[in-house]
């Protein structure tokens, strides 16, 4: 049963245009959430991240998006760069575990074409 | 140079042998982890570990053994390695008051 999961196995996108990555969740306890980026044959690394007291977090070109009535965020980029391909990974902890550990979704493959 | 490593980067073995893969910190972490990469799957923590001799299991823990002997090392055992257990592995580390895992380069294994 995944706690976190991202639908979307792929995305495909134009260099300039705007990439919107989906993240949705199920176990009401996590409270911060964080994307990291993995290139091939490299370990992933993180990105952007957003505690549950926020409903939104920008850094530079990437920005995430929370809704927790909903349970679901979602990471921005703006403007995609062709640079940006890669996949793309959801992760979640919680408090009341003593965030012992992340909890990951399957990735999204992001590809910007040029 | 400073940072997390693991070892060796590629491995093929058989049914049946045992392997270990290793991991290195170089930040004094209190915290480091093994997860396994899948398609499909993500990445699925196997065990983790919150300080040196204190170790716990993950979402996938059969047929893996770990240690921590020393805070820098973790080195992550098959001990009858199966086809199942093909994947990419990744070691990562944490300080204790953070979030925000540091992940190794990852070890590709092959049980053939």
């Amino acid at each position: 049963d995944q706690q976190v999961k991202q639908n979307s196995p792929s995305l495909s996108v134009q260099e300039g245009r705007i990439s919107i990555l989906n993240c949705d969740y199920t176990n009401s306890m996590f409270d911060y959430f964080l994307w990291y980026k993995k290139y091939p044959a490299e370990g992933p690394t993180f990105l952007i991240s957003i505690s549950s007291i926020k409903d939104k977090n920008e850094d530079g070109r990437f920005t995430v998006f929370l809704n927790k009535s909903a349970k679901h965020l979602s990471l921005h980029i703006v403007p995609s760069q062709p640079g940006d391909s890669a996949v793309y990974f959801c992760a979640a902890s919680a408090q009341d575990t003593g965030r012992r550990a992340l909890t990951f979704g399957s990735g999204t493959r992001l590809q910007v074409q040029p | 140079d400073a940072g997390i490593t693991q070892s060796p980067r590629y491995k093929i073995t058989e049914t049946g042998r045992q392997v270990t893969l290793m991991c290195h910190q170089t930040w004094s972490h209190s915290y480091m982890f093994w997860y396994r990469q899948d398609l499909g799957h993500g990445l699925r923590l196997i065990y983790y570990s919150a300080a040196a001799d204190i170790t716990d299991k993950g979402e996938v823990p059969d047929g893996y053994v770990v240690s921590r002997s020393k805070t820098e090392n973790f080195p992550l055992t098959l001990e009858s390695a199966t086809r199942s257990q093909t994947s990419v592995y990744f070691c990562a580390s944490r300080s204790g008051g953070g979030e925000k895992l540091f992940f190794g380069s990852g070890t590709q294994l092959s049980v053939l």
